[in-house]
């Protein structure tokens, strides 16, 4: 079956633009999560999703940044008014219940702000 | 100071080796150790799980976690050069509700096998 996929793979942006990150994650998990990774660094975690439950934000750096999962599927992460330390990949996971430690994840969005 | 620690590498070992990948942590709090490979301009994925102190032996992949001396490893034997990856460690503590099974990952390790 498909796994997640996300939207764009690359994306150059000047800074102070906004620019908006697509996740699909595996049909039917319920659970999202959305990661940066910097050069050289571990993942750092931003957001989770869990069903129509709120979503833990306490990752999020600034307030330029948010979230949203619709219909409890695709998520879109936003970031307003970028900077040139929000150049990373931004990851994207799926698993099937917030129970599990298997986390799908997806190719990244490799983000440039120049 | 970070809560995982890992060596980012990188690590160059002949194919055939034998490959021994580390990390190391600050809270006994955690109690489930993974480790993810994620190859050049891919995402992560889970390679080995274990939430106990012993080894766990997967065909050439061993995990091994000591938790008295909060250090975790991961073994590679017969190394091949489609092994070659960055390999982060991941863990959590339990019965963490409030963002799910939310991970600590480590920077990660660079892995490069060569024929």
């Amino acid at each position: 079956g498909a796994g997640v996929s996300q939207s764009p793979s690359n994306k150059v942006t000047e800074k102070g633009k906004d620019v908006e990150l697509r996740c699909d994650p595996i049909s039917g998990h319920t659970a999202l999560y959305w990661y940066r990774q910097s050069l050289g660094q571990g993942l750092e975690f931003l957001i989770y999703f869990q069903g129509n439950s709120a979503p833990d934000k306490s990752g999020l750096p600034s307030d330029r940044f948010s979230a949203e999962r619709t219909g409890g599927s695709v998520s879109t992460l936003t970031i307003q008014r970028t900077q040139q330390e929000d150049s990373a990949v931004y990851l994207c996971a799926s698993t099937p219940t917030s129970g599990s430690d298997t986390q799908y994840f997806g190719p990244g969005t490799r983000l440039t702000v120049l | 100071q970070k809560e995982v620690e890992q060596d980012p590498g990188p690590l160059s070992v002949p194919e055939g080796a034998i490959v021994s990948l580390n990390c190391t942590y600050s809270n006994s709090a955690f109690q489930y150790f993974m480790w993810y490979r994620q190859y050049s301009r891919k995402g992560p994925e889970l390679l080995m799980y274990t939430y106990s102190s012993g080894n766990k032996e997967d065909g050439r992949f061993t995990a091994q976690v000591d938790k008295s001396s909060k250090y975790i490893s991961l073994f590679i034997r017969d190394s091949q050069p489609s092994d070659s990856a960055t390999y982060l460690c991941a863990m959590r503590r339990p019965g963490q509700n409030n963002a799910g099974n939310m991970l600590t990952f480590g920077g990660g390790t660079r892995l490069m096998v060569k024929p």
